[in-house]
């Protein structure tokens, strides 16, 4: 399995650009989620989703979409960038195997907005 | 969920036990314990978890005191890859997870050769 996967894994964008972040994992799981990791501060939740066609905001919602069309994939996209979105993006997924809440993160996406 | 105390950094010497303390005085019944780390640069690494009794996996072990208000991590031999920021997250089951983690500032772990 190669568990979660990213890309880009870094990106540079100008203000007011779009683009998508992309995020899959192959282990089935129902539940995914997007992070963001702002320096020297801890994770905090954009979008999750538990399940396809079915997703919710998180603390950090505005300037980002989500949408989740198929178990594996779960693209976050940035509408119109701003240096306020400069950060490191993660994306997690988890299951109910064995009744836990066990999240899988990978590698990051370092987003630099100008 | 409950709120968690770390101690903001620890240095352990290399092929020593490292142990990461853990205060949650408010942790509730249903409530588990899960510890993450982060390696720098990396995504959150899962670690173990608990409810009630001490666990052992293959990376650490994790000791509930019998009132559940705190608990330790023990990685038994600290090497130099376990240089990290550790995570003490309490939260209850909620099927799956996806509504996500709370991530305090943990507890940076350095491993002196």
């Amino acid at each position: 399995n190669a568990g979660v996967t990213q890309t880009p894994k870094f990106q540079v964008l100008k203000t007011g650009q779009s683009m998508t972040l992309q995020c899959a994992q192959d282990m089935n799981h129902e539940y995914m989620s997007w992070y963001r990791q702002d320096p020297g501060m801890g994770l905090r939740l954009i979008h999750y989703s538990v399940g396809a066609g079915i997703t919710d905001q998180g603390e950090v919602p505005n300037g980002y979409n989500v949408s989740r069309s198929t178990t594996e994939d779960f693209p976050l996209r940035l509408l119109s960038a701003a240096p306020s979105q400069t950060s490191v993006y993660f994306c997690a997924s988890s299951s109910t195997d064995r009744g836990t809440d066990t999240q899988y993160f990978g590698p990051g996406t370092r987003l630099t907005v100008l | 969920d409950a709120k968690t105390t770390q101690p903001p950094s620890m240095d352990c010497a290399e092929g020593r036990a490292a142990n990461l303390p853990c205060n949650h005085s408010t942790i509730s019944g249903n409530e588990y314990v899960y510890w993450y780390r982060q390696i720098h640069s990396q995504g959150p690494q899962y670690i173990i978890h608990g409810l009630k009794n001490n666990e052992t996996n293959e990376m650490a072990s994790l000791i509930i005191t019998e009132d559940r208000k705190s608990s330790t991590l023990i990685l038994p031999h600290a090497t130099l890859r376990d240089t990290a920021v550790y995570y003490c997250i309490v939260r209850l089951y909620r099927g799956g997870g996806a509504d996500g983690l709370t991530f305090g500032k943990g507890t940076h772990l350095i491993i002196q050769p």
